[in-house]
């Protein structure tokens, strides 16, 4: 069984452009996760999704952070303005309802803005 | 910011050593978790506590629930070179509610 899938693996972007990332969880997985891992910390929550509703967001910086989960399947997350500071890994999991032991990492985006 | 101090923030051990980490909170968790996340790769679970005083094993891992549900404990024996890596504690308060993560222990071993 595929695990979660992430897209793009790296990306180098200019600071002010715009980036999108891109998310598959395991099949079945109704609870879907962004958070973002700063160098030389651990994983920050920036948003939950319950099928394709946000139903924790009060971390994800609304003024250029979006994020959609069409179909309450795959989920994408956007920063527009990128800045300097947004360099990070940007990791979505998934899990079959809310039990974390039951939560599943993908790879990770790694963001570098310059 | 985050909440979780793991201590020590990174360990240099010789092949065969056992290995001591741990994480602290000044407040309350009532699930705690441990991680290992290798190069490029996403936190994998290791090890899962759902009650204070909790002692599990996970093969050559041991990790426990402090009585106090502000702290755990994680112990590797007999280190392998596989074994490099860095080692994430969490916390989740209560059933659905977000984990709160730790900065991490970074764990080289030499053949």
């Amino acid at each position: 069984e595929a695990g979660v899938v992430q897209s793009p693996r790296y990306k180098i972007i200019e600071k002010k452009q715009p980036v999108a990332f891109w998310c598959n969880p395991i099949s079945g997985h109704n609870t879907l996760y962004w958070y973002r891992q700063n160098l030389g910390q651990g994983p920050e929550l920036l948003i939950r999704y319950e099928n394709e509703e946000a139903v924790d967001d009060s971390q994800l910086p609304k003024d250029r952070f979006s994020a959609e989960r069409l179909k309450g399947v795959d989920s994408t997350l956007k920063i527009q303005p990128a800045e300097l500071g947004d360099s990070a890994v940007y990791l979505c999991a998934s899990s079959l309802g809310t039990g974390v032991e039951k939560l599943f990492f993908g790879s990770g985006t790694q963001l570098s803005v310059l | 910011g985050q909440q979780l101090n793991q201590s020590p923030q990174s360990m240099f051990i010789q092949e065969g050593e056992d290995v001591s980490m741990n994480c602290t909170s000044s407040s309350i968790f009532n699930t705690w978790l441990w991680y290992k996340q290798d190069p490029g790769e996403g936190p994998v679970l290791l090890i899962a506590l759902y009650k204070a005083g909790e002692l599990t094993s996970n093969g050559r891992l041991t990790a426990q629930f402090g009585i106090t549900r502000k702290d755990s404990f994680l112990n590797i024996s007999a280190s392998i070179p596989s074994d490099v890596g860095i080692y994430f504690c969490a916390g989740q308060r209560n059933a659905g509610n977000m984990l709160t993560f730790g900065g991490g222990t970074r764990l080289m071993v030499k053949p």
